[in-house]
């Protein structure tokens, strides 16, 4: 019953440096994407992906990256970390397919701080 | 532009009372879906419903319910006989028509506390 995982849950970077926040789900879903949550903003679309190989972007992309090389991994890659960057991301998974519009399947988020 | 607008951004209620959560949203789409998420303190979020654009019949599951109202553009949100475990962010979503699913347009959400 793992669901859609995330790590690290916390983490603290120095302006500058890169790191890799993981995702994985094991639902099978094709569809997963990456949210950051900003007080007084709600929850900004970063990147998605609708298969294994297909990658597009959301609202807000800069200075991100991401990759999907299987249906279960979704890492996103903070290139050169900033502190307009400090957020807490969550990854998200669902299942495609003509109008199907299930639910989002969170995962339970991860902290970060830049310094 | 898709636009999901949560114009509350804190609301206190003392436990029991009848709270309403409003959410009005702008979209060009003809098919589109809306969603109700719940963030507790402990921050994970937590799917409530879903409507989708063809549907405007109101939808009640215990203490909850949801009203829809394509004409004013609204998804309204209501919380019958509050209780303390009710306290949490609650965002309202917008997706477009076809496979769009995944791409929600949030809004800011309103924070609810409920006192005993």
């Amino acid at each position: 019953n793992a669901g859609v995982t995330q790590t690290p849950k916390f983490q603290v970077l120095k302006t500058g440096q890169s790191m890799t926040l993981q995702c994985a789900q094991d639902m099978n879903h094709e569809y997963m994407s990456w949210y950051r949550q900003d007080p007084g903003m709600g929850l900004r679309l970063i990147h998605y992906s609708v298969g294994a190989g297909i990658t597009d972007q959301g609202e807000v992309p800069n200075g991100y990256n991401v990759s999907r090389s299987t249906t279960e991994d979704f890492p996103l890659r903070l290139l050169s970390a900033a502190p307009s960057q400090t957020s807490v991301y969550f990854c998200a998974s669902k299942r495609t397919g003509g109008f199907s519009t299930g639910e989002l399947f969170f995962g339970e988020g991860s902290r970060l701080t830049v310094l | 532009a898709q636009k999901v607008t949560q114009a509350q951004t804190e609301i206190s209620v003392v436990e029991k009372e009848d709270v309403t959560l409003d959410c009005v949203y702008e979209t060009r789409d003809t098919t589109y879906y809306l969603f109700w998420y719940k963030q507790p303190p402990s921050g994970e979020l937590v799917f409530l419903i879903r409507r989708n654009s063809f549907d405007e019949q109101n939808e009640i599951s215990g203490r909850y319910s949801w009203n829809f109202q394509k004409s004013t553009s609204s998804f309204n949100f209501t919380i019958t006989a509050s209780q303390v475990v009710d306290s949490a962010v609650y965002f309202c979503a917008l997706s477009g028509g076809y496979n769009q699913g995944g791409k929600l347009i949030f809004g800011q959400g309103t924070e609810l506390s409920v006192k005993p």
